[in-house]
């Protein structure tokens, strides 16, 4: 299966500043995702990235708040912008298994925001 | 709309004793997965699940799959500490994407 890796592993930001997170994947995959995981929480998904094209989002994500890059099929990057308390969460990338995986989860992004 | 549910939320189970965790999906599937959570980690792929009637076993641990009943259990046996975690059920309802359940926090006591 692939190997993620993600950058930063944590972070404490002050409101109203940016974060940008990044994942690099070991081998070429089609689709990334990106998931929130809020303290106590399970995970649910901002948006799918395709190489080549915008990332979708879903219902209650938007791309201002959340803009993501897909430069390549190796990489992405996810923008937490114009942070408040609320964004205090686990951010994590994971992409589609080539084989009969489950799907990969980078280590995760720990973000506190003051 | 695409939903899965888990049962229970927390678990709490003595040394030595079996258990059931359910997962259950609002429409068809046939591809379940299961995770593991350790506090402030990432998520460990424990089993997939991608055909009606899938079993599998690793350990002290196993998880089938019933499609048409849209429910998968993960069943624990004999548990013991190393086992406390977060379980979670993921569902791909066909899009690729996956719809996670609530999570089960399980702790096992001495």
């Amino acid at each position: 299966s692939a190997v993620i890796s993600q950058k930063p592993s944590r972070d404490i930001c002050q409101r109203g500043t940016s974060l940008t997170i990044q994942c690099q994947v070991d081998s070429q995959v089609t689709m990334m995702f990106w998931y929130r995981q809020q303290p106590g929480q399970s995970l649910t998904l901002i948006a799918t990235a395709n190489q080549g094209s915008e990332a979708t989002y879903e219902s209650g994500f938007v791309i201002d708040k959340f803009p993501i890059s897909r430069p390549n099929l190796t990489f992405s990057t996810l923008t937490v912008s114009n942070m408040s308390p609320e964004d205090s969460s686990i951010y994590l990338c994971s992409v589609v298994p080539q084989t009969n995986y489950g799907y990969t989860f980078g280590s995760g992004t720990r973000l506190t925001v003051v | 709309e695409l939903k899965v549910e888990q049962n229970p939320l927390f678990l709490s189970m003595q040394e030595g004793k079996n258990y059931t965790i359910y997962c259950n999906y609002s429409t068809t599937s046939d591809r379940l997965y299961w995770y593991r959570q350790d506090p402030g980690k990432s998520l460990e792929s424990l089993f997939v699940l991608l055909s009606n009637g899938a079993v599998k076993q690793e350990g002290r641990l196993m998880a089938s799959l019933d499609t048409k009943a849209r429910l998968s259990t993960l069943h624990i046996t004999a548990a013991v500490h190393d086992l406390s975690a977060t379980y979670f059920c993921a569902v791909d309802f066909g899009n690729e994407k996956l719809t996670f359940g609530t999570g089960t926090r399980l702790t096992i006591i001495p």
